[in-house]
Formats: structure tokens, sequence, C-alpha cells
């Protein structure tokens, strides 16, 4: 059965922290893991990575995959209170690539 | 607005009750997706179309759910009489199945059974 787990589940840090957001997974026929934001309430998406050891960056994040471990990490340096969200990790499970496994999010709370 | 909406955004019904919710995918996506989401969990699959097909379904999905998409635009998910355990954020996606195929999400519909 896929499955995907994020660690840790929450965590709390102050403006200007760094945070790393861990995902691991299994999934049969990988294909690809996407990153998610959930602030209140649409996942809005951040990261699709395919591809073993290239980083990806956006501004103040950014991902990166480990095919052969089978783990990404998600990083937010100069975190902001505006950074407060759920963030999610899903895998595609098909050839459909919208059919995702999710893991349970990460609750990141800023303060200021 | 080009994103993926859905309606209503909020849905209280009472136990019992038929409900309907109805999802607009982005436009030129032909992929439309039905999650659950539940308070401290991630979305979990219900089901897909891809254009006017439906071609999968979840174990989640009991008798009481069903979706369609009949012209391969919105799509509609109807669950009939309603439990308490239906409760739940229930959000749609869509996505192109070629180039870029990530889901893009909508802001879901909020539903609580009384």
């Amino acid at each position: 059965e896929d499955k995907v787990v994020q660690s840790p589940l929450s965590l709390v840090v102050h403006e200007g922290d760094t945070v790393t957001l861990n995902c691991s997974y299994e999934v049969t026929n990988f294909r690809s893991l996407l990153w998610y934001k959930q602030e209140k309430k649409a996942p809005t998406f951040l990261f699709m990575l395919t591809s073993s050891g290239i980083e990806k960056k956006s501004g103040r994040l950014s991902s990166i995959l480990d095919k052969k471990e089978l783990f990404s990490i998600l990083n937010i340096t100069a975190t902001q209170t505006g950074d407060s969200a759920v963030y999610l990790c899903a895998a595609p499970t098909t050839d459909s690539w919208g059919k995702l496994q999710f893991g349970a999010g990460t609750q990141v709370v800023v303060t200021p | 607005d080009t994103g993926v909406s859905q309606d209503p955004r909020h849905k209280i019904t009472k136990r019992g009750q038929n409900v309907t919710f109805r999802c607009d995918p982005i436009s030129e996506h032909n992929r439309l997706y039905w999650y659950r989401q539940t308070l401290g969990q991630g979305p979990e699959f219900l089901t897909y179309f891809q254009n006017e097909a439906q071609l999968e379904k979840s174990r989640l999905l009991s008798d009481r759910f069903s979706a369609e998409r009949p012209k391969g635009s919105f799509s509609t998910l109807e669950i009939q009489r309603t439990e308490q355990g239906d409760s739940a954020m229930y959000l749609c996606a869509s996505s192109s199945a070629s180039g870029s195929r990530e889901a893009f999400f909508g802001q879901g519909t909020r539903l609580t059974v009384v």
C-alpha cells in the first residue's frame, strides 16, 4: 500500500528562523513528489520534484528529493508569520498525476 | 478567476438529508478529482474523471456517494442519507493529462452534519 509520512507533525518557530520539513514515501511506480501549502482552505501548489538531487527554489522556499533514500525535504529560510500553514507532501499513485497519496501534513506556526 | 471553483463553500445539514456539491475545474483541464479532508489529516482521494468518464473510485466512496461529470466540464458530488461521519472538507482538484500535470485545488466545501 502506498504511504507518505511527514515529520514533524507540528512545530513552532520564531520569525527569522529556518525550518526543515521531512517527507518519506513508499510508492509503487514512483513518478514525482509534490509539496502543497494549506493555510485555511485550498492546498496551493509549491513544488513538483521528479529528479533526485536537484533543488527547486522559490523565494525563501526550497525543496530537494532523494530517490535512493525515498525522502524529500522542504526548507523555509527567514520565516515570516505568513509562512504559518500546514505543509502537505504528496505523491501520485497512478498515471493520473492528480490521484495523490498525501501525508498528514506538518503544521508550522511562526510567531512574531 | 480562472481557478477551480466549488459551491457552496459551507453546508450544514441534518443527518439523513441529501446534499450535493458542485465543482467547476480550470477550463482547459480534462481531469477532475474529488478528495475528502478531515481535521489533522491530509486529503484522501475519493474519485476522478477524465472528461466525462469516471475512471476510478476509492473504497472510501460508499454507496451513499455518487459523482458525475456529465459533459466533461463541471462535476457534482452527492451524498445521500448523510451521517455525522460525513462531516469533512470536500475538495475538488483538476489537472491536465499532458504538459504540466500537477493538480490545482479549489477552496473546498465544508460539510457539517448535525
